[in-house]
């Protein structure tokens, strides 16, 4: 079973709203990923969470906010988001030995 | 700088025809390299892997891809597409001391025509 889940699949958000964004996984896997898909483009990587510590923050700004609860689940938080936020989000995870990574379907997100 | 290349940001074929899609990359060193499907409005699916095995590689779908060192590339081909082909298609490539980062190209379009 290589399935990572993401929920919502939509939303729409005003730019005061505060909400979340949530991924799990349950393959054992230790390293989780957030990564934003703006349309044509390649994903964007955003944050990586290794054994459920913060690895890697890509300069993300602080309106995104990442949390780890444990070694399953993923969430990202949203507060004062842009209309420019507007995109596809897509979570993945990995064993941290191996290299490949495993995408979620994503939450396509509006800022209005 | 270590990047990745995908030649062609649409292509075209026709149903039963070849698939060819172009990657390469720059590197001193064999990095691992992946291809991925995007349908749309969905996430990214694995279709295959290159890590340090064989050089071709099989996947799902039909797809394979061939490693060339001496070449840097990393083609996806398929022998006889199908109009459930149609997608996006990145090349991702984890290079050597870059953790656990994907570096992907900026993916190609394929329409499959009748």
């Amino acid at each position: 079973d290589t399935e990572v889940t993401q929920t919502p699949k939509h939303l729409v958000m005003g730019m005061t709203n505060k909400k979340s964004l949530k991924c799990e996984q349950h393959m054992g896997h230790r390293a989780m990923y957030w990564y934003k898909q703006k349309a044509k483009k390649p994903p964007e990587l955003m944050f990586v969470y290794s054994y459920e510590k913060l690895s890697i923050n890509e300069s993300v700004p602080s309106r995104f906010s990442p949390e780890c609860p444990n070694s399953s689940l993923l969430n990202l938080h949203l507060h004062a988001l842009q209309p420019e936020d507007s995109a596809l989000y897509l979570c993945a995870s990995s064993q941290v030995e191996l290299e490949t990574q495993y995408f979620g379907p994503g939450t396509r997100l509006l800022v209005l | 700088a270590q990047s990745v290349t995908q030649l062609g940001s649409h292509v075209s074929v026709s149903e039963g025809a070849l698939v060819l899609l172009r990657c390469n990359y720059s590197s001193s060193v064999p990095p691992y390299l992946f291809w991925y499907v995007q349908y749309p409005n969905q996430g990214l699916q694995l279709l295959l892997k290159y890590t340090s095995a064989a050089t071709l590689v099989k996947g799902i779908n039909g797809f394979e891809a061939e490693f060339k060192k001496s070449e840097t590339s990393f083609h996806l081909t398929k022998p006889s597409a199908h109009m459930s082909d149609a997608a996006e298609y990145f090349c991702a490539v984890k290079f050597s001391g870059g953790g656990n980062k994907l570096t992907f190209g900026t993916g190609t379009q394929l329409k499959v025509e009748l």
